[in-house]
């Protein structure tokens, strides 16, 4: 099976610099992935990474180590519109195909003026 | 336009009733994917289909059944509706090659109670 973990809620200021953190446990890893959703919206992909790294795109940028099990994502110059969870998920490639992305619970983000 | 609609976006039943929810895609994607979120899960995958007639169960598919006779169209069947499935259920479609990294694209969602 897999296991994703992320923290259910954080707190930030307009302006400042947020990180978080997912970690995953999975067997046959193939990609993890950052989505955000706004309230009552669906989500909508924000970034991608498969290799060791930071993979940056704007003012969000997210960060994978394999052999740790561990990604962030981080986002800089908060915006008030930044309000809103960040959903975590991981692929993994069972050799029969692509298989849905499992997703983490979300993290729930509050931006304070 | 192009993009994944769902219909109904809203649907109130009865438990025991059969509920249809639709997804239909102009991307010609490949997969699809028939997701359910609940406070406290999070996303959850019910049923996933990589092709026309192919499809596979996810993590959570009792109760649901879904068909795929044509690569746009993707149907969700809840066939004797019960309490525990109120829920917002999402399409997504994705493709997958060298240059695409097989993110999810999804719909606007469909918000189901079941009474």
């Amino acid at each position: 099976g897999q296991n994703i973990d992320q923290p259910t809620e954080m707190t930030a200021t307009e302006g400042a610099i947020v990180q978080i953190n997912c970690t995953y446990q999975t067997s046959g890893f193939n990609g993890l992935f950052w989505y955000q959703q706004h309230a009552g919206e669906a989500p909508t992909f924000l970034s991608y990474n498969v290799l060791d790294g930071l993979e940056e795109k704007g003012r969000f940028s997210s960060f994978l180590s394999r052999s740790k099990g561990y990604s962030y994502l981080l986002l800089k110059e908060l915006q008030m519109k930044d309000s809103a969870s960040y959903l975590c998920a991981v692929r993994s490639y069972s050799g029969g195909g692509a298989d849905g992305l499992t997703f983490g619970k979300g993290t729930h983000l509050i931006i304070q003026p | 336009d192009a993009g994944i609609t769902q219909s109904p976006r809203y649907k109130i039943t009865e438990t025991g009733r059969q509920v249809t929810l639709m997804c239909h895609q102009t991307w010609s994607h490949s997969y699809m994917f028939w997701y359910r979120q609940d406070l406290g899960h999070g996303l959850r995958l019910i049923y996933y289909s990589a092709a026309a007639d192919i499809t596979d169960k996810g993590e959570v598919p009792d109760g649901y059944v879904v068909s795929r006779s044509k690569t746009e169209n993707f149907p969700l069947t809840l066939e004797s509706a019960t309490r525990s499935q109120t829920s917002v259920y999402f399409c997504a479609s994705s493709e997958l090659g060298q240059q695409f990294p097989g993110e999810l694209f999804f719909g606007e969602g469909s918000r189901l109670t079941v009474l």
